[in-house]
């Protein structure tokens, strides 16, 4: 069954450096988002993103942020000068785009990643 | 903006035991989704519910519309059964608002 990957699955980086998080999603879906989860707190929306632009973002998701779809298949997040409070678990999700809000997100492993 | 609320936040069981975790939102959707989040943190979709009931081998999922309400049962809970249970809803651009987890540990 097709899946959403995601790489790397832990990353430790020190506060200042830039990180980028990788993503594949199912391939025929149109759909990607970004949400990510602090420990211990529930799962946030970060972005989505349709035809090869941002569809939506939080205020989570500030210019230290961007997204790409460098190619046909992967889906990054970068994030420019990390701070310590952007350690979290970052999912990506992807979906086809044929139904809506009745249409099931999946979802990647995700990527841990700690500021130090 | 839609608030979602679960509870209970923390559950614990016996297996075998019966279990429910409810969800409750402020604003009307299409659809509500069940999520598992495993101990090592990956999510998976369980349900996606528009309506009525939906059942998945010991899963079975129940959504009210009119009182913005949904329920996860879970018969003859098991050990693996432990993990995170997550309701969320879309929002009306389609991102998902989720609640904050129902954990769920079940006992041998």
């Amino acid at each position: 069954e097709p899946e959403v990957t995601q790489t790397p699955s832990h990353q430790v980086t020190q506060m200042g450096q830039e990180v980028i998080l990788r993503c594949v999603p199912i391939s025929n879906h149109l759909y990607f988002y970004w949400y990510r989860q602090i420990l211990g707190q529930k799962v946030e929306f970060l972005v989505s993103f349709y035809n090869n632009e941002i569809s939506e973002k939080s205020e989570i998701f500030d210019d230290q942020f961007s997204v790409e779809r460098p190619d046909g298949s992967n889906f990054t997040l970068k994030i420019r000068s990390t701070k310590l409070e952007d350690s979290a678990m970052y999912f990506c999700a992807s979906r086809t785009g044929q139904g809506g809000g009745q249409e099931t997100q999946y979802f990647g492993p995700g990527t841990r990643l700690l500021v130090l | 903006k839609n608030e979602v609320e679960q509870s209970p936040q923390n559950l614990t069981a016996q297996e075998g035991e019966f279990i429910t975790i409810n969800c409750s939102y402020s604003v009307g959707i299409s659809a509500l989704h069940w999520l598992q989040q495993h101990p090592g943190g990956g999510i998976v979709s369980l349900f996606m519910l528009s309506s009525g009931k939906k059942k998945h081998g010991r899963l079975i999922a129940t959504i009210n519309i009119q009182e913005k309400h949904s329920s996860l049962h879970i018969t003859a809970s098991h050990p693996r059964d432990s993990a995170v249970y997550i309701c969320a809803v879309p929002s009306n651009t389609d991102k998902l608002i989720f609640g904050t987890g129902t954990r769920l540990q079940v006992f041998p």
